[in-house]
């Protein structure tokens, strides 16, 4: 089975600063990686996945996420966010030769002015 | 393009009542899933489709909860009855396929609907 842990609920941030959302995941199998953000009153949208190669993963809005196997982590981070950046997001994985995705309980970004 | 449809948006029942949401995926796409967002948490998936076929749904408490994707296109999902737990978001997603048996594709989500319980 396995699990993701967002070990952010919260992060308040000002405009311009960088971020870092955390996310670690737990599988007993290889296990493919995603970041999706929702915004307030929309759907989830995939902001980027690792399905394998590059451990460095760039996705839209300037996001970009790291794949660390042995820290069982896959971070996500920008260098400079902006007030549009506000919104909830969740990493999520699913297992390689499997069908299920299973998402974090997900980390509520707040950039302020 | 399409994203996909969900509806209705809002929905507001007693328990024990009955509801029922549809979802309509955006054109093309084979897999279908239906997610359950308990406020606070990350979405669960309920069920997932591959055309009108179930490829998994171990976590739909099936003496409630029911789905249907009957022509491989257009799903709903019941709820009979109701129950206070039940209240969440709905989300319906869908994805072009399932490649070798495996969720590698984007999942394309709408906008969902919200449930209220009372």
């Amino acid at each position: 089975a396995q699990s993701v842990t967002q070990l952010d609920s919260q992060v308040p941030v000002f405009e311009e600063a960088p971020v870092e959302l955390r996310c670690n995941y737990s599988s007993s199998v290889s296990v493919y990686l995603f970041w999706y953000v929702q915004y307030p009153n929309q759907g989830l949208q995939l902001l980027l996945k690792y399905l394998s190669g590059s451990t460095l993963v760039k996705g839209i809005n300037g996001f970009e996420a790291e794949f660390n196997k042995s820290q069982t982590s896959f971070h996500l981070r920008k260098p400079s966010v902006h007030i549009s950046d506000t919104a909830e997001y969740f990493c999520a994985v699913s297992p390689t030769g499997g069908f299920k995705t299973i998402f974090g309980a997900g980390t509520r970004l707040f950039v302020k002015a | 393009e399409a994203g996909v449809a969900q509806s209705p948006r809002y929905k507001i029942i007693e328990k024990r009542q009955s509801v029922a949401f549809w979802c309509n995926p955006i054109s093309g796409h084979a897999t279908l899933y239906w997610y359950q967002q308990i406020l606070g948490q990350g979405p669960k998936l309920l069920i997932q489709f591959q055309n009108n076929g179930v490829v998994d749904d171990s976590q739909l408490p099936k003496d409630r909860f029911s789905a249907e994707r009957l022509k491989g296109v257009d799903s709903t999902l019941k709820i009979q009855p109701a129950k206070l737990e039940d209240s969440a978001v709905y989300l319906c997603a869908s994805s072009l396929a399932i490649l070798a048996g495996e969720n590698t594709d984007t999942q394309y989500f709408g906008p969902g609907t919200r449930l209220t319980v009372l």
